[in-house]
């Protein structure tokens, strides 16, 4: 089985613009979870999608948003980016919805650097 | 609200020493989880935690989980170089639907 994918690996922005950030979950995996990693913050929960829903979000504003397809693959999308929202942006699939607590396979992730 | 503690932060060991990482919740937990990421990886699935003071292992790894589910623990005999990475663990609270990561402890080793 192929494992999680992200695209783009890598990626440069300007403050104030906007970026779009996708990932595509194992095959049969239904829920799809965002995360921030950033140097001694250790992981940051963004949000989770289950069944194209959005099943529960982290503390982040609301530039931060996301959205689930029928096919599970899911995109981030961070509005007016900031300095300080550089960082490693990781997505992990599940085959149940967090509620379930089954283990999380996550993506290499999308390094993304705001200047 | 839900919280994981995770302690310490770093540590630096010779090789073949042991390395224990801990981490505790504010509330009881429904299971815990544990990650491994290695240095420009992402993390990785090692384990998962249910029953009131479970102990698992794998190798050189052991695992516990407290009698009260608000704290667990990996423990790692004799470390190896390969060993090098963030542990982290996530605390999954099945009534609130979420899986919260404690902040990860970095192992590095001399060799």
């Amino acid at each position: 089985k192929a494992g999680v994918t992200q695209t783009p690996r890598y990626l440069i922005k300007t403050r104030g613009q906007q970026v779009t950030l996708s990932c595509s979950p194992i095959s049969g995996h239904r829920s799809v979870s965002w995360y921030q990693q950033t140097p001694g913050q250790g992981l940051q929960f963004l949000f989770e999608y289950f069944s194209e829903t959005q099943r529960n979000k982290g503390n982040f504003p609301g530039r931060f948003s996301g959205r689930q397809f029928s096919n599970s693959r899911s995109e981030m999308n961070v509005s007016t980016l900031e300095l300080g929202d550089s960082a490693l942006y990781l997505c992990a699939s599940s085959l149940r919805d967090l509620a379930a607590s089954y283990e999380q396979y996550f993506g290499p992730g999308t390094r993304l650097t705001v200047t | 609200g839900q919280q994981v503690m995770q302690i310490p932060q770093y540590q630096h060991v010779q090789e073949g020493e042991d390395f224990t990482t801990y981490c505790n919740s504010s509330t009881t937990l429904s299971n815990i989880q544990w990650y491994k990421q290695r240095p420009g990886g992402h993390p990785v699935f090692l384990i998962q935690l249910v029953k009131s003071g479970e102990v698992k292992k794998q190798k050189r790894l052991t695992f516990q989980f407290g009698e009260a589910k608000k704290n667990s623990s990996l423990h790692i005999t004799a470390t190896q170089t390969t060993d090098v990475g963030t542990y982290f663990c996530a605390g999954g609270y099945s009534s609130a639907s979420k899986i919260i990561f404690g902040s990860g402890t970095r192992l590095s080793i001399r060799p």
